[in-house]
């Protein structure tokens, strides 16, 4: 079986402040990683992955995600955030291509002015 | 322009009366799903199909049907709907298996509210 946790269900960083977003991932073999953006009144957008090799992996929009085997973590983060971060974000877990995709209950991330 | 397209975007029904929420990609992909997602719960999938003919259960079925009679169209038939099916919903669609290469392209969503 495989999961994701989320830590946090809302997030408020102010403007220009780093972004933090927390994932850990529960899987019995290794992991297919992805965090994906909900802007309102949109579908999902997916922002980056993992799937082998580097273990930083940048994606759109300034954000990158470092995967820790050793922490079984995937957080996603971004150096300085701006108003257009606001969004909800989600994390996944697949074990390959041709599994299932399991998302977490998502992060609201409120960017202050 | 790739995408996925979801219709209605909105839907307000009444409890037991058929309804079908279309989705139409233009990607040739192979594999399609379907997730509703409520708060607090994030996104659980319903059904998905790895090709034409071929579909399966995901996590949340009961009170759902699916059907792919072709590769781009996957509609969301829900025979006699109910309150507890009211949600926001999703239609993806993968170039792989499971979007577990190179992930999901996702439609607009469907709001569905039954009353």
């Amino acid at each position: 079986a495989q999961s994701v946790t989320q830590l946090g269900s809302h997030v408020s960083v102010s403007e220009g402040a780093l972004v933090l977003l927390r994932c850990n991932y529960s899987s019995s073999v290794p992991p297919y990683l992805f965090w994906y953006v909900q802007y309102p009144n949109q579908g999902l957008q997916l922002l980056l992955k993992y799937t082998t090799g580097a273990t930083l992996v940048k994606g759109i929009n300034g954000f990158e995600a470092e995967f820790k085997k050793s922490e079984t973590s995937f957080h996603l983060t971004k150096p300085s955030a701006h108003m257009s971060d606001a969004a909800e974000y989600f994390c996944a877990v697949s074990r390959g291509g041709y599994q299932k995709v399991t998302f977490g209950i998502g992060t609201k991330l409120q960017v202050i002015p | 322009e790739a995408q996925v397209t979801q219709n209605p975007r909105y839907l307000i029904t009444v409890t037991g009366k058929k309804l079908t929420v279309t989705c139409s990609q233009n990607m040739n992909h192979e594999y399609m799903s379907w997730y509703r997602q409520d708060p607090g719960l994030g996104l659980r999938q319903i059904y998905y199909s790895m090709n034409v003919e071929v579909t399966d259960k995901g996590d949340v079925p009961e009170g759902y049907k699916v059907s792919r009679k072709e590769k781009r169209n996957f509609p969301l038939i829900l025979e006699s709907p109910s309150p507890n099916q009211t949600s926001l919903y999703f239609c993806a669609s993968s170039l792989s298996i499971a979007g577990g290469l190179g992930g999901y392209t996702f439609g607009s969503g469907t709001r569905l509210t039954v009353v």
